[in-house]
């Protein structure tokens, strides 16, 4: 499977500052997925990135707030903007894997606290 | 939208002893279904999986049954263990392209020395 970095693993931040998370991936893929897992909560999805188009949102989830970038095949980012205390969760990026189809793989998570 | 459903919230069971958790879906056009584990502050780990053609598959003491006329599925562990104690989730995708997945809500399995 891809190796696939965050960062920052973890950040405590000040409500209504804004907080951009890093997924590098080691080969080049073509969906990466952004999730939301608040704590002791499954996994939400925020948004689909694929290179080269824009991201497409989850009900719940705008751009204003969860701005996505994906420059190329191997990168994406993920802003928090204007955040609250409602914000604190776990952000995940995952990538397809080779196992077939469907198969998705996740990063190590970045820890989000918004005091 | 496809749902999920995961069956229990929380497990508990003696050491060696097997556990099993359901997950029931919604939408008829998923085929495919993956089972993570997730260890506390750890990344979801893929368990194991299974496509619509297959009706079970076996990894070690890791097994998946599905029964698409019912829409469901389910995760067994046999001769469980203590590092077997952790979430677990289900998912549903289609079975084509890179496509997004629904989680279940979680069944957190503790295994009792």
């Amino acid at each position: 499977s891809a190796v696939i970095s965050q960062k920052p693993s973890r950040d405590i931040c000040q409500r209504g500052t804004s907080l951009t998370i890093q997924c590098q991936v080691d080969s080049q893929v073509t969906m990466m997925f952004w999730y939301r897992q608040q704590p002791g909560q499954s996994l939400t999805l925020i948004a689909t990135a694929n290179q080269g188009s824009e991201a497409t949102y989850e009900s719940g989830f705008v751009i204003d707030k969860f701005p996505i970038s994906r420059p190329n095949l191997t990168f994406s980012t993920l802003t928090v903007s204007n955040m609250s205390p409602e914000d604190s969760s776990i952000y995940l990026c995952s990538v397809g894997g080779n196992r077939g189809k469907g198969t998705q793989y996740f990063g190590p998570g970045t820890r989000l606290t918004v005091l | 939208g496809e749902n999920v459903e995961q069956h229990p919230s929380t497990l508990s069971v003696q050491e060696g002893d097997s556990a099993v958790i359901k997950c029931t879906y919604s939408d008829s056009a998923s085929n495919y279904f993956p089972w993570y584990k997730q260890e506390l502050g750890k990344r979801p780990q893929l368990i194991i999986d299974i496509r619509s053609n297959v009706g079970e598959k076996k990894d070690q003491r890791i097994a998946v049954t599905l029964n698409k006329t019912a829409k469901h599925f389910s995760l067994h562990i046999t001769e469980t263990q203590p590092e077997d104690s952790a979430v677990y989730f289900c998912a549903a995708g289609p079975n084509f392209g890179n496509e997004k997945l629904t989680f279940g809500t979680g069944t957190r399995l503790t295994i009792i020395p």
